[in-house]
């Protein structure tokens, strides 16, 4: 099993510019959500999904945008990249219960100058 | 809301053992602990269920007051394979969002 799978490993954007980050999972978990990480702020939820065609919020979502038409694919999009931005994504996904562990894919490195 | 860990860092000896907290502000169903390396993803260790249930590591042990809503993570006779930083994930309320902490550093030196 190929497990998470997120695309690119590192990306350098310019500030303004559009991309998305690609996430994949072959484990048909319904759960799925992007986190960013950042010095000293740990794992910060950006969106999360508990199905396909259904998203919501986490705590940081501005800035970013999600949808989720299959169950194994889950992309990030920016859609204005800022440096603020500049940060390691992961993408995670589990079994749609809460006592249930979190799959990691192995990250993507953005900076946007 | 994050959970709150401590401490933020901690330096231990090989042989040592050491203790890493979190606590959380709302009620919780789970209390998920992983490790990530310099460089690498996060790795599952345990998850503490509402309940009691735990699964999780051999060799690391944790408990979980569902009242409090505090987790401790106790890592006994540290390797140094034990050093990186450590997360507390709380999960409770009904969209099972997974909130990490911002973590604890654990170096274990010779």
């Amino acid at each position: 099993n190929a497990g998470v799978t997120q695309t690119p490993k590192f990306q350098v954007l310019k500030t303004g510019q559009s991309m998305t980050l690609q996430c994949a999972q072959d484990m048909n978990h319904e759960y799925m959500s992007w986190y960013r990480q950042d010095p000293g702020m740990g794992l910060r939820l950006i969106h999360y999904s508990v199905g396909a065609g259904i998203t919501d919020q986490g705590e940081v979502p501005n800035g970013y945008n999600v949808s989720r038409s299959t169950t194994e694919d889950f992309p990030l999009r920016l859609l204005s990249a800022a440096p603020s931005q500049t940060s390691v994504y992961f993408c995670a996904s589990r079994i749609h219960v809460g006592g249930t562990e979190a799959f990691f894919g192995q990250g993507t490195r953005l900076t946007v100058v | 809301q994050q959970p709150v860990q401590s401490p933020q860092a901690v330096i231990l000896r090989e042989g040592e053992d050491a203790v890493i907290n979190c606590s959380s502000s709302k009620a919780l169903y789970s209390v998920h602990w992983y490790r990530q390396k310099h460089g690498e993803a996060p790795v599952f260790l345990m998850i503490l269920l509402k309940g009691g249930e735990q699964k999780g590591h051999d060799k690391i042990s944790a408990s979980f007051n569902e009242k409090k809503q505090q987790s401790s993570l106790y890592l006994t006779a540290s390797q140094l394979s034990y050093s990186g930083t450590y997360f507390c994930g709380t999960v409770g309320g009904a969209t099972n969002k997974l909130i990490f902490g911002t973590g604890t550093l654990l170096a274990v030196q010779p």
